[in-house]
């Protein structure tokens, strides 16, 4: 059964920084991995998928990798502006399935 | 404008009660999902419906039921089988197992 992680819980940072969120998963079977951002009480906002014949997508400041035989993705937000602060989630499509298996965030704080 | 709406955006629902969420999305997606989303916990799949009149459960269907008797629509009755029901619900849609699109959400809470 897919599990997926994320680690740290919560990261606070001063605006500015270059910062890494980390994902990592059991099951390297994957058929994408995508990230998602969430605001207090919002839906989800699709930021970058990676399919697994992919290492790496970018998006603006955004750059997501995926390392299958390792089990982790990484999410790089270059230059953080407090309109970064929100809940990062990564979720997993195992091949065979149309499911996402969700980690449970990282909650991202920018300080001016 | 393309996208996925949900309504409402809050939902009260008394002891006993069925309530049914909608689902809404013109983008033309093949798929569509349920989520319920719990503090500190991911999001966990309910139903998901990959084509007009198909269905099947999640991780977490009991005491929800679905229908999809038109491609834009997915809606998810919360019936009073559902002993925990109070969470945000969040739906999504995809073109088959690529990139999925999510709503705004519906917040239940159980009075």
């Amino acid at each position: 059964k897919q599990e997926v992680t994320q680690i740290p819980a919560a990261l606070s940072v001063p605006e500015g920084e270059n910062l890494v969120l980390n994902c990592s998963f059991t099951d390297s079977a994957i058929y994408n991995l995508q990230w998602f951002r969430q605001d207090p009480g919002k839906g989800l906002t699709s930021l970058l998928l990676i399919q697994s014949s992919q290492r790496e997508q970018t998006s603006g400041r955004l750059n997501a990798s995926l390392d299958k035989s390792s089990g982790r993705s990484t999410l790089y937000i270059a230059a953080s502006q407090p309109g970064d602060s929100a809940t990062y989630l990564c979720a997993a499509m195992n091949t065979g399935f149309q499911k996402l298996v969700f980690g449970t965030g990282t909650r991202l704080l920018v300080s001016p | 404008d393309g996208g996925i709406t949900q309504s409402p955006k809050y939902l009260f629902r008394k002891e006993g009660q069925n309530v049914t969420l909608s689902c809404e999305q013109n983008l033309n997606h093949d798929a569509m999902y349920w989520y319920r989303q719990d503090p500190g916990q991911g999001l966990r799949l309910i139903y998901y419906s990959q084509i007009v009149n198909d269905f099947q459960k999640g991780d977490i269907a009991e005491g929800y039921s679905v229908s999809r008797e038109k491609k834009e629509s997915f809606p998810l009755t919360v019936t009073s089988a559902q002993k925990n029901p109070t969470a945000f619900y969040l739906c999504a849609s995809s073109i088959s197992v690529q990139e999925q699109f999510f709503g705004p959400g519906t917040r239940l809470t159980v009075l």
